[in-house]
């Protein structure tokens, strides 16, 4: 079992919809989660991190935490094609900045 | 700011050879990272250095080598180059520890190694 899973898509929305991407880890001392975006033949850049139980929400981007079932998810409201790009889930285990990363969900938005 | 640099950019290196991937930061930060991304692998830690002066394994450390040369700069090396070792390599910098926030990545180095 991969320590951090994604779905790796591609997810197909249309414009305007919400997107829901998901993400599991296994180990339960984990600390911190991050979701990343990555354009193609770009680098990662963070758009949420979330460190407690329940909902974070930043604009049309909203970060949930399930520490119970381990896992945590991304929605994005009001999808644009602008968002489409592949959406990495990270995990900080224990007391180390070490992240984990699954493999990546692809998203596509479609006009 | 110009946030984490990488050089070289693209690179093409033959069975056998060596090179240096160069990172540097300019964000005061205490850790630095490597990751190599391959297709539908997401990110994987090469190596990693908490701060200066140390350095530690990630999860796939075979065929590489670092040096945290002082706290901006951190740099990968290749000893004998490998075609399992073609991939796009990142560099990547944070404040380090259990609750570190962003990691701000570098624009990567895409390798081929023939």
């Amino acid at each position: 079992q991969k320590e951090v899973e994604q779905n790796s898509g591609p997810l197909s929305v249309p414009e305007g919809a919400i997107a829901s991407l998901n993400c599991t880890y296994s180990d339960r001392g984990s600390q911190s989660f991050f979701w990343y975006r990555q354009y193609s033949g770009k680098s990662p850049e963070l758009i949420m991190s979330i460190y407690s139980n329940g909902d974070k929400e930043d604009g049309r981007f909203t970060a949930q935490l399930n520490k119970a079932s381990q896992y945590v998810s991304l929605l994005i409201r009001d999808s644009q094609p602008s968002d489409s790009a592949t959406y990495l889930c990270a995990v900080n285990k224990g007391n180390t900045g070490k992240l984990i990363f699954g493999q990546g969900t692809t998203l596509q938005v479609k006009p | 700011n110009a946030g984490v640099t990488q050089t070289p950019k693209f690179q093409v290196l033959k069975t056998g050879q060596s090179m240096t991937l160069q990172c540097a930061q300019d964000m005061n930060h205490n850790s630095m990272y490597w990751y190599r991304q391959d297709p539908g692998m997401g990110l994987r830690l090469i190596y990693y250095s908490a701060s200066e002066g140390t350095t530690d394994k990630g999860e796939v450390p075979n065929g590489y080598n670092v040096s945290r040369l002082n706290k901006r700069e951190f740099s990968l090396r290749l000893e004998s180059a490998a075609p399992s070792q073609t991939s796009v390599y990142f560099c990547a910098s944070d404040n380090g520890g259990a609750n570190s926030d962003t990691q701000y990545f570098g624009p990567g180095t895409r390798l081929t190694v023939l």
